[in-house]
């Protein structure tokens, strides 16, 4: 089945605490995208990759680091989390060709809890 | 940042009616999609209309966009309470430096009582 997977669902930390949402496609798609959710503010786009080794910053990158190393994964990284980062995140993949006719495919969502 | 702003922020409805969505945005585009997420779970892709179209079918669901007024709406026909979701507006921007990047609103939440 065509998805994109995030991992873990749930996760409670503490201030400071490294961590790591995984992402992974098996579409073999070149775009994907980190999205952070929050009451009253909708979707906001944190780093998207448009292919291997290319990353860029999104509207609210501040506190976040990503990589692309394979193109099937698409890791993001707290690496000193706070409680401002208490959110739920959306990882995303869309294929060049087929992003003007499909749209995106999101993951299930994973809602970080920071104490 | 550039986004799409759905209107109303809230629809309640009955079983069997109509639910229309509006969407604005401020530049131009590539495409518009909309989107629909159950409560806490992930987005699902709806329907996409690109920016050469100007209606767009899908089973129950009815899109039309206007680019001159930069707007777009989302129809759903004789709803029923399994439709009671939030629905998001995307714009995929027509820039090459926004390319892979698509911008939200902040949604519309319906509620269909049966």
């Amino acid at each position: 089945e065509a998805q994109v997977t995030q991992n873990p669902r749930y996760l409670i930390t503490v201030t400071g605490k490294k961590l790591t949402v995984t992402c992974s496609q098996n579409m073999n798609h070149e775009y994907m995208s980190w999205y952070r959710q929050d009451p009253g503010l909708g979707l906001r786009q944190i780093y998207y990759s448009m292919n291997v080794e290319v990353t860029d910053k999104g509207d609210v990158p501040e506190g976040y680091k990503v990589s692309r190393k394979e193109k099937r994964n698409f890791p993001l990284i707290l690496e000193s989390p706070s409680p401002n980062q208490t959110s739920l995140y959306f990882c995303a993949s869309s294929a060049g060709w087929s992003r003007a006719n499909y749209g995106y495919t999101f993951g299930s969502g994973t809602r970080l809890t920071v104490v | 940042s550039q986004q799409g702003e759905e209107d109303p922020q809230a629809l309640s409805i009955q079983e069997g009616e109509n639910a229309t969505m509006n969407c604005s945005y401020k530049t131009s585009i590539n495409n518009l999609q909309w989107y629909r997420q159950n409560s806490g779970r992930g987005l699902v892709h709806l329907i996409l209309i690109r920016s050469n179209e100007r209606e767009k079918h899908s089973g129950r669901l009815r899109v039309t966009l206007d680019t001159s007024k930069k707007s777009s709406s989302l129809l759903i026909t004789a709803s029923r309470a399994a439709d009671t979701a939030s629905y998001f507006c995307a714009t995929d921007l027509d820039r090459g430096s926004t390319l892979g990047r698509l911008y939200f609103g902040r949604g519309t939440q319906l509620t269909v009582w049966p």
